[in-house]
């Protein structure tokens, strides 16, 4: 049964920083990986999609990495903003069920 | 960008009252689908459906009932809530691409306290 699960949990990094999220999955046989963004009070918005041929994807400031193999995947944030300070989750599409299988996040704080 | 609406976005209501929670999308998508979200947790599937007169349970067991009459409207029904109930509810849509395209759409949620 395909599991999901992000480290850390939450984070608290000043202005300005670079920064890295985990993501890691235990059954390689996925359609994609997904990255979504959840602010307070407020639905989950979808930010980077891998597709399970590709190794990265970019967006602006973010960049998400795949390893199928290994069954990681990264989220990079680069010059991290007060704006940026959500909970970001990560999702893969598995192909034995046809369902996103959801890691429960990590929350991010951006002190100004 | 989807839209996809969700009513009530809280409510607080008694044990053992009937609630029946609504979720609407304007983007003509097939798929639908129900989510409960605990706090710092993952979401679970409760309930999906890829079209009109289509609905399966999803991995997480409930005790909530759906129906899918009208392609943009997917509403979740608790007969009698209780306090396990308690959570938030995401609902979120997607339109078939094949599924190393797919992503899912979704409303705000409804936040739901049982007392």
């Amino acid at each position: 049964k395909q599991e999901v699960t992000q480290i850390p949990a939450a984070l608290s990094v000043p202005e300005g920083e670079n920064l890295v999220l985990n993501c890691s999955f235990t059954d390689s046989a996925i359609y994609n990986l997904q990255w979504f963004r959840q602010d307070p009070g407020k639905g989950l918005t979808s930010l980077l999609l891998i597709q399970s041929s590709q190794r990265e994807q970019t967006s602006g400031r973010l960049n998400a990495s795949l390893d199928k193999s290994s069954g990681r995947s990264t989220l990079y944030i680069a010059a991290s903003q007060p704006g940026d300070s959500a909970t970001y989750l990560c999702a893969v599409f598995d192909d034995s069920n046809y369902q996103l299988i959801w890691g429960a996040g990590t929350k991010l704080i951006i002190k100004p | 960008e989807a839209d996809i609406y969700q009513t009530p976005r809280y409510l607080v209501i008694g044990t053992g009252k009937k609630i029946t929670l609504e979720c609407s999308q304007t983007m003509g998508h097939d798929k639908m689908y129900w989510y409960q979200q605990d706090p710092g947790m993952e979401l679970h599937l409760i309930h999906y459906s890829y079209g009109v007169n289509s609905t399966e349970k999803g991995d997480l067991s409930s005790e909530s009932t759906v129906s899918r009459i009208r392609t943009e409207h997917f509403p979740l029904t608790l007969e009698s809530a209780r306090p396990s109930h308690t959570s938030q509810y995401l609902c979120a849509s997607s339109d078939y691409r094949g599924g190393d395209q797919e992503t899912q759409y979704f409303g705000p949620g409804t936040r739901l306290l049982v007392l």
